[in-house]
């Protein structure tokens, strides 16, 4: 298996823009995180599902941050409108049930 | 929530050398520990972890003890190399859910 895949790799956009990243979970696995990663806060979780569903977005930092899990195999994170703050590396993990794995990150930088 | 506290944030040896990571939880009901090794630029690795009813666990150089009753669990690697520097997380959780991270430590190996 090739491991949680994450796209974009870097994304550097200006405030105000919509940024959207996209995760691939490894097959099989039902839980899908998404954490953010800062030097001030460290690695905190955003939301995760369970089989598509979401079940805990209270990380979730306001209205501007949205997620999506249209199928097993596919998630989106989206931040409409970015700011600076949001400047991070937002990694995607996803769960056969206990262990969680990671992906390569998306390392966001808003101007 | 839980609280999950590591100590140090940095770590210096010498090859060869052992190097122990503590950290401490909050939540009692907490039964699920893994630790996570975070190269530059990429996705924090899972490389070892221990449920609440075990007391210790071994893989190769790395192993990890849990006390319950003082609520805190350790990393232990031994025979350090130059390729085991990186930033070492633990973390805590209950059941299936979201992790709660340390805040790391950065382990440099001195050849």
């Amino acid at each position: 298996d090739a491991g949680v895949i994450q796209s974009p790799r870097h994304e550097v956009t200006e405030m105000g823009q919509e940024v959207t990243l996209r995760c691939k979970p490894i097959s099989g696995h039902d839980y899908l995180f998404w954490y953010r990663q800062t030097m001030m806060r460290g690695l905190e979780l955003l939301i995760y599902f369970n089989n598509n569903v979401p079940i805990d977005d209270s990380g979730m930092p306001e209205d501007r941050f949205s997620a999506k899990m249209p199928n097993a195999s596919f998630s989106t994170l989206k931040i409409q409108p970015s700011e600076p703050r949001d400047s991070a590396v937002y990694f995607c993990a996803s769960s056969p049930g206990t262990e969680q794995y990671f992906g390569p990150g998306t390392r966001l930088t808003v101007t | 929530g839980e609280n999950v506290e590591q100590h140090p944030s940095t770590l210096s040896v010498q090859e060869g050398d052992s190097a122990v990571i503590k950290c401490t939880y909050s939540d009692s009901a907490s039964n699920y520990f893994p630790w996570y090794k975070q190269e530059l630029g990429k996705g924090p690795q899972l490389i070892i972890d221990i449920r609440s009813n075990v007391g210790e666990k071994k893989d190769q150089r790395i192993a990890v003890t849990l006390n319950k009753t003082a609520k805190h669990f350790s990393l232990h690697i031994t025979e350090t190399q130059p390729e085991d520097s990186a930033v070492y997380f633990c973390a805590a959780i209950q059941g299936r859910r979201a992790l709660t991270f340390g805040s790391g430590t950065r382990l440099q190996v001195q050849p």
